[in-house]
């Protein structure tokens, strides 16, 4: 089943404006990923963030995390053409070391960045 | 970084017949990979999760019997779509993960995926 719920499904915007999308999920999590899918093609991890952390950031992505509304944003500061891609988060709800955990995915918002 | 190679990249094949997807992890060692499946324009559903040297544990509603995953080797998994039809036409992406501190670690590793058309 999914756990996360990302909006907005879609997004089109001007290269070097941001581009900001966010993640809800439902239960409790170790960690949320953040990933990016090029068409046709497998995934690509962009960032992670624990439960116990609140924002992040690398390179042009940050990440937030509230636990306490079960949500998160990915913003993508000045996009370029090559950010054009299927962005999903995915939730991680097993332990650091725990053999049970596993990644549920959102169903993934489609960015396209306009040259 | 950890790599993850899954072949074939694109199958065709015939209904009625099998196909085998492999998914190596290059330079570490797998203990746990999980296998998803992608229909077009919407997210990964995952199928089963596989610890090397013991069955695979399956979603709920996925058919053991028709999608059969092998986890021999601390380096290779294999799915297998028994007796394909065309509604198994679909993009298979497997996921490989280590052991935290070693190389893969904790992390989750992708493969490229795999394009499936039953015809």
């Amino acid at each position: 089943s999914q756990q996360g719920e990302e909006d907005p499904q879609a997004l089109s915007i001007q290269e070097g404006e941001n581009a900001t999308m966010n993640c809800s999920y439902k239960t409790s999590i170790n960690n949320l990923q953040w990933y990016r899918q090029n068409s046709g093609r497998g995934l690509v991890h962009l960032i992670l963030i624990r439960s116990n952390e609140r924002e992040k950031h690398s390179g042009r992505l940050r990440v937030t995390l509230d636990t306490s509304k079960k949500s998160s944003s990915l913003l993508i500061t000045a996009s370029r053409a090559a950010d054009t891609a299927s962005y999903f988060c995915a939730t991680d709800t097993g332990f650091h070391t725990g053999a049970n955990s596993k990644l549920t995915f959102g169903k993934g918002i489609t960015l396209s960045v306009r040259p | 970084g950890a790599v993850v190679s899954q072949h074939p990249s694109r199958v065709i094949c015939k209904s009625g017949t099998s196909v085998k997807i492999e998914c190596r992890s290059l330079d570490f060692q797998a203990t746990t990979m999980f296998w998803y499946r992608q229909f077009p324009k919407q997210s990964l559903m995952l199928m089963a999760t596989s610890n090397e040297g013991s069955k695979a544990t399956y979603e709920q509603g996925v058919e053991k019997d028709k999608f059969l995953i092998n986890h021999a080797s601390l380096t290779l998994s294999t799915l297998t779509v028994t007796s394909a039809h065309p509604e198994d036409s679909s993009f298979y992406i497997c996921s490989a993960r280590g052991d935290p501190g070693k190389k893969g670690g904790y992390g989750y590793t992708f493969g490229s995926g795999t394009r499936l058309t039953v015809v």
